[in-house]
């Protein structure tokens, strides 16, 4: 079945202490992003990825960094997590870099205590 | 950056009702999509429709790009329909995606 899946679903932290999300689709798409939803503010990206090695920032990047060194993976690293960073995270990805459909992964909610 | 609005921010409707909602953007787009998240926060694909016109069943979407709006009609409203809709749109030229703040929908029996 052709998905993007995100590990974990559900997280509770502390402040500091490093966390990774997975994202991984099979669908052999170029494009990944990260987004963050919260309340009042809609959905927001953070990083995307073109291609294998190539990320770029979002409209929110701070405090988040990403790597890509497959083409199917796609993970989320919040070095040092703090509580402005409690948030429901999506993946994403689509065929084509620029103008592709994206399908969404099923979504991470973080609390940072 | 490029400016996505929706309208309206909330409606509550009966069940079999229609309803038409609106997507507005400031700039030319090679992309514009369609999603419902469901009250378990999921986000299902409605529809790819950076211009034209699309229909799946009860739904359909118009884009008007060079007037730079997308419609979303929801025909014969049904319980599950309820929800938040949001488009979202990449600019022509870009590679980021901007979401509007979406429209909550409520039908009720």
């Amino acid at each position: 079945e052709a998905q993007v899946t995100q590990n974990p679903r559900y997280l509770i932290t502390v402040t500091g202490k490093k966390l990774t999300v997975t994202c991984s689709q099979n669908m052999n798409h170029e494009y990944m992003s990260w987004y963050r939803q919260d309340p009042g503010l809609g959905l927001r990206q953070i990083y995307y990825s073109m291609n294998v090695e190539v990320t770029d920032k979002g409209d929110v990047p701070e405090g988040y960094k990403v790597s890509r060194k497959e083409k199917r993976n796609f993970p989320l690293i919040l070095e040092s997590p703090s509580p402005n960073q409690t948030s429901l995270y999506f993946c994403a990805s689509s065929f084509f870099p620029s103008g592709g459909e994206q399908y969404f992964g099923p979504g991470t909610r973080l609390t940072v205590t | 950056g490029i400016q996505v609005e929706q309208s309206p921010p909330d409606l509550i409707l009966q069940v079999g009702a229609n309803s038409t909602l609106r997507c507005n953007f400031s700039d030319s787009v090679n992309n514009l999509q369609w999603f419902h998240q469901n009250p378990w926060g999921q986000l299902i694909n409605l529809f790819y429709i950076p211009s034209g016109t699309k229909q799946n069943g009860r739904l359909s979407a118009t884009t008007v790009a060079t007037e730079r709006y997308s419609l979303l009609y929801i025909s014969s409203s049904q319980t599950t329909d309820s929800g938040v809709y949001f488009c979202a749109v990449e600019r022509t030229g870009g590679f980021k995606t901007i979401f509007g703040a979406g429209t909550r929908l409520f039908v009720k029996a």
